[in-house]
């Protein structure tokens, strides 16, 4: 079965600094798919970024990257420039043949102004 | 383009009672996922639906039950609640193919008395 560790269960960031969230998983398929989601306070959960497993490339959106290293099965998420509206729970997910997702426990960002 | 729309938003029931969700999709996904999440065991997997079809089951018992109509809209259903249900259920759609990104709506909270 497939597994998604978040070891980190919050952190905290200045704002416009970057900080990195952790993400491990554990999977045997060769042919799957990576998300970070965000859930602000409001609960609608939120896609920010994802990443094909058989893409080299790290997947970047405006001020969110991953850094994913399949032969690690790391997949951490960085965010550049912290605003205030990034303040939210984020969860690492996982998805592969069977379209399920698999998420971490998620880890709670706050924002310093 | 509407967004995945679930209701009720909030509702309470007591021991013993059934409770029905719905959820409508955004217009043309024909995925319909739901997710349970609680502080607890975080976000865990119900089922998924495609074409009217249960294409996935997660590990819940019996009385967790859903079903998807010819317009993909979705219900799940709860008998015989339990204090443990209380949860925020979340839906999500997705066009069922490829990396099927998901989409959610703001979730149905329920509280069990």
């Amino acid at each position: 079965a497939q597994t998604v560790t978040q070891s980190q269960p919050e952190m905290s960031v200045q704002e416009a600094e970057t900080v990195t969230l952790s993400c491990t998983y554990d999977t045997s398929e060769s042919d799957y798919y990576l998300f970070w989601y965000k859930q602000p306070p409001s609960r609608q959960m939120i896609l920010v970024i994802r990443q094909e497993a058989y893409k080299q490339q790290n997947a970047t959106e405006n001020r969110f990257s991953v850094n994913f290293q399949k032969a690690a099965k790391s997949f951490s998420l960085k965010i550049s420039d912290s605003q205030l509206g990034d303040a939210a729970m984020y969860f690492c997910a996982y998805t592969g043949a069977n379209s399920k997702l698999t998420f971490g426990k998620g880890i709670t960002l706050s924002v310093r102004p | 383009k509407a967004g995945v729309t679930q209701t009720p938003r909030y509702l309470i029931k007591t021991r013993g009672q059934q409770v029905t969700l719905s959820c409508s999709p955004i217009s043309g996904h024909r995925s319909v996922s739901w997710y349970q999440q609680t502080p607890g065991q975080g976000l865990q997997f119900l089922f998924e639906y495609f074409s009217e079809t249960q294409r996935n089951k997660g590990n819940f018992p019996g009385r967790f039950s859903g079903r998807q109509f010819s317009n993909s809209r979705s219900e799940m259903n709860v008998s015989t609640l339990e204090l443990g249900d209380s949860a925020l259920y979340l839906c999500a759609s997705g066009t069922g193919a490829g990396a099927n990104v998901l989409t959610f709506g703001a979730g149905s909270r329920l509280t069990v008395l």
